[in-house]
């Protein structure tokens, strides 16, 4: 299975405080996606990197792909109460747009 | 500009009811998506349409049937319901094929007593 696996299943910091969340896989891959998930609502797309990418940053987003070590990690700088959600990274499903979800990373932010 | 929209929001059906989930987005995209999302678990996909009057099978497309009915809209339809297709059901859309799902609704949640 190409299924992106994330790691922690859980982690729970202080507001201010930065989180980083991992993702491995087990195949070759053109991109990877991670995306948010808060309680109860869809999932919001946040950003897409490509295999020729090493880091892309959106905002207080950072996240890096290593092909060589199949993985890629998502940092949240300076976390907020807002980041308290699911994480989930996907991997594509050869080339036809269909990608493939892991179980997530359960974010909790303390005020 | 109301994005990806599902309707019903909630159902609850018995073992072997039928029905149809509905969705529609309003951004012009080729691609549409129906994924299930069982408790503390990620994204499973069922079935997949690149364009209109396309359809492919997903992870686990059995007792599932899809109609992408123009560019707009693209249904899943339940024909004999279990109680192991009770779940929470994500639409989403994206802009061309080969994209990854951009954009999801909210949610349809369905409950098979």
């Amino acid at each position: 299975s190409q299924q992106g696996e994330e790691d922690p299943q859980a982690l729970s910091i202080q507001e201010g405080e930065n989180a980083t969340m991992n993702c491995s896989y087990k195949t070759s891959i053109n991109n990877l996606q991670w995306y948010r998930q808060n309680s109860g609502r869809g999932l919001v797309h946040l950003i897409l990197i490509r295999s020729n990418e090493r880091e892309k940053h959106s905002g207080r987003l950072r996240v890096t792909l290593d092909t060589s070590k199949k993985s890629s990690s998502l940092l949240i700088t300076a976390s907020r109460a807002a980041d308290t959600a699911s994480y989930f990274c996907a991997i594509p499903i050869g080339n036809a747009g269909k990608s493939t979800f892991g179980d997530g990373t359960t974010l909790t932010v303390k005020p | 500009n109301a994005g990806v929209t599902q309707t019903p929001k909630f159902q609850v059906l018995k073992t072997g009811q039928s029905m149809t989930l509905q969705c529609a987005q309003d951004m012009n995209h080729n691609s549409m998506y129906w994924y299930r999302q069982d408790p503390g678990m990620g994204l499973r996909l069922i079935y997949y349409s690149a364009s209109e009057g396309t359809t492919d099978k997903g992870e686990v497309p059995n007792g599932y049937n899809v109609s992408r009915l123009n560019k707009r809209e693209f249904s899943l339809r339940l024909e004999s319901a279990a109680p192991s297709q009770t779940s929470v059901y994500f639409c989403a859309s994206s802009e061309g094929f080969g994209y990854p799902p951009q954009y999801f609704g909210p949610g349809t949640r369905l409950l098979v007593l």
